[in-house]
């Protein structure tokens, strides 16, 4: 596609509820980056993908948190047993290379824990 | 540990004038540093980045900025603001070996208004 595109763009959801956020990256990118914007926090590291492979998940919070790529593509990001404490918006990104940093992020999934 | 203080939530300057968003950051090893811009109800995209090199960087749409090392700055600039600038921008930061150059710190953002 043209740019990065996540979804839900939205998603609420009970506390305890797992949930799944998809990414579909810029088509040949090969470095995939998985980031979430707190209220009033600035943008945390989660996860960096280099093709399927992730080199550094030092970012994610919890072992409630995973993330995995197939096929050096889409990505999903999964939380379960949802907490308060994980309403954010997760944004993803990508960039041609590996090695590299993020290029272009996508809007973001904003999900919220009731 | 690394970190990246972004001096001013808001800024606001009139068209034509001269744009200084601050970007501070302190690191036990030389970082990489970038700018990153959000465009109203848009993504964030890299505006630039200092890797190696040249101290001074130019990126997108008449943007540059100075990695000054004794300053432990990288403060960003443009000569005339546009009203097409009006976004939020990020400086952030990040180690600048292996798979860790993926992991990025973020300053927490500057809002930038252009007045006509």
């Amino acid at each position: 596609g043209a740019g990065v595109s996540q979804s839900p763009s939205n998603k609420v959801t009970e506390k305890g509820k797992d949930v799944e956020l998809r990414c579909d990256p810029i088509s040949g990118h090969t470095a995939l980056y998985w980031y979430r914007q707190s209220l009033g926090q600035g943008l945390e590291f989660l996860i960096y993908f280099q093709g399927n492979s992730a080199p550094d998940k030092s970012g994610l919070p919890s072992d409630r948190f995973s993330a995995e790529r197939t096929g050096g593509s889409v990505s999903t990001l999964t939380i379960q047993r949802t907490q308060q404490e994980d309403s954010a918006v997760y944004l993803c990104a990508s960039s041609l290379t590996t090695g590299g940093q993020p290029q272009h992020f996508g809007d973001g999934t904003r999900l919220s824990i009731l | 540990a690394q970190s990246v203080t972004q001096l001013g939530s808001h800024v606001s300057v009139s068209e034509g004038a001269l744009v200084l968003l601050r970007c501070n950051y302190s690191s036990s090893v030389p970082p990489y540093l970038f700018w990153y811009v959000q465009y109203p109800n848009q993504g964030l995209q890299l505006l630039l980045k200092y890797t190696t090199g040249a101290t001074l960087v130019k990126g997108i749409n008449g943007f540059e900025a100075e990695f000054k090392k004794s300053e432990t700055s990288f403060h960003l600039t443009k000569p005339s603001a546009h009203m097409s600038d009006a976004a939020e921008y990020f400086c952030a930061v990040s180690l600048n070996y292996g798979g860790s150059q993926g992991n990025l710190i973020f300053g927490k953002g500057t809002k930038l208004s252009v007045k006509p």
